[in-house]
């Protein structure tokens, strides 16, 4: 299984970027990229996802590097309800299941 | 708001005794996911159901807990003769079509606690 590396915590001010990263150096060709966020006493949240190229919605950007063996997701303007637990996926192909494998994300703190 | 609904948010038992977990997904999906998150710990996959079949239930204990999707209603999570060790949150989560780039709509998830 493609498995991600993620930093246990990261600190950031209000109303700043924020970019979170993920490594997956054993990413296979046809894996797709997810993001997840859990606020405190919630489900997790849908974030994006992406395949090869950048991906851009309301909530973030993902960026994908070009061996794809990296990835970060970007907050473009941090709010404090951007506080939560941001948790980078990698769906694979041929897995049978599409049961989410969630790892011990990255627990982004932001200051006001 | 049509999310994904959980019921009950919160539901005590004492050991021995059934908890029933229900979950209403989107409108329109009919794929659901339940997960469990205990204490401290990542949210772990139990079992994957489309409508009236069971796809996936490689994460569920093998005994004591079931799952089912029926054609009408909600999917259920019971899980019988309860222990201590089955105190947890229990998330559902759906989805329209299958699919690794399909993304999962989660509830706010049902909270057990064992007396």
């Amino acid at each position: 299984d493609a498995k991600t590396t993620q930093p246990n915590s990261m600190e950031s001010n209000e109303e700043e970027p924020v970019h979170l990263p993920c490594n997956h150096s054993t990413i296979s060709g046809t894996d797709y990229i997810h993001w997840y966020r859990q606020l405190p006493s919630q489900g997790p949240e849908y974030v994006i996802h992406g395949l090869t190229s950048n991906v851009n919605n309301r909530m973030a950007s993902l960026a994908i590097a070009e061996d794809r063996k990296s990835s970060t997701l970007i907050l473009h303007r941090a709010t404090l309800r951007d506080a939560a637990v941001y948790y980078c996926i990698l769906l694979y192909s041929g897995g049978g299941a599409d049961g989410l494998t969630f790892g011990k994300g990255t627990h982004l703190i932001i200051q006001p | 708001n049509a999310g994904v609904m959980q019921n009950p948010r919160h539901l005590v038992r004492r050991r021995g005794q059934e908890a029933r977990l229900r979950c209403s997904p989107m409108k329109g999906h009919s794929h659901v996911y339940w997960y469990r998150q205990l204490p401290e710990e990542g949210l772990k996959f139990m079992v994957y159901l489309q409508k009236e079949n069971i796809i996936d239930e490689s994460g569920m204990p093998k005994e004591r807990f079931s799952a089912e999707f029926p054609k009408e209603g909600p999917s259920i999570l019971r899980i019988q003769q309860v222990v201590r060790g089955d105190s947890a949150a229990y998330f559902c989560a759906s989805s329209e079509n299958q699919g690794i780039n399909q993304p999962q709509h989660f509830g706010d998830g049902t909270r057990l606690s064992i007396l």
